[in-house]
């Protein structure tokens, strides 16, 4: 399974656009890159995945590198709302999500 | 649309108790189903899921069990509580394939 690496904590100016980086250099051709949030005190939601292309929701977008070593999760206005961690799962479509340590962001006003 | 609940939301109970906790899925059939737990301050673990009535899988060795009992009902259980049961227990539904979740609000779980 791809070992993703995600900075423990990153700050983030309402308004402003959040982006996250996840590196999985070890990615494997049939894995797919997928991000969580969890908001304090909630379960985790489901914002985007995508395999090799970039992908946009009404969420995010996520970017990935073209070797896909790579990946930014970009929220293009962050709102205090937006406050959360944040996971990059890289796993195969047949396999459990692992969640790892992830990205504290803060969004401050 | 899929609504997933859970409860209790929070509970308190002391060593060696038993536990049961319920969740259902509304709005969808045939739904993979998750628990999961997340000890104060760590990641999410993993603890069962199933991919239909009867069908239970455990990831981790311990103190707990699940039943699906129907199709949009999972349940987990314990005969007897240890201190280390203590956390945030939370249930989940995909369909189509484990990597896209849809978690419920969660169960808070002390254990004294």
């Amino acid at each position: 399974d791809a070992k993703t690496t995600q900075p423990p904590s990153m700050d983030c100016a309402e308004g402003r656009a959040a982006n996250l980086p996840c590196n999985h250099s070890t990615i494997s051709g049939n894995e797919y890159v997928y991000w969580y949030r969890q908001i304090h005190s909630q379960g985790p939601q489901y914002i985007i995945h995508g395999l090799k292309n970039n992908e946009t929701n009404e969420m995010a977008s996520l970017i990935i590198t073209e070797d896909r070593k790579s990946s930014t999760l970009i929220l293009p206005h962050a709102t205090l709302r937006d406050t959360a961690v944040y996971y990059c799962i890289v796993r195969a479509r047949s396999s459990q999500l692992i969640f790892g340590t992830g990205t504290r962001l803060q969004v401050f006003p | 649309s899929q609504t997933i609940h859970q409860w209790p939301a929070t509970l308190v109970q002391p060593v060696g108790s038993p536990l049961s906790l319920e969740c259902t899925v509304e709005g969808t059939s045939n739904p993979n189903l998750y628990w999961y737990r997340q000890a104060a301050g760590r990641g999410l673990q993993l603890l069962f899921y199933s991919v239909g009535i009867g069908q239970i899988s455990s990831e981790v060795p311990q103190n707990l069990s699940a039943s699906r009992p129907q199709d949009r009902q999972f349940i987990l259980s314990s005969k007897k509580l240890l201190l280390s049961d203590s956390g945030f227990y939370l249930c989940a539904w995909s369909v189509g394939g484990p990597l896209v979740q849809y978690f419920g609000p969660g169960t808070r779980l002390l254990v004294l």
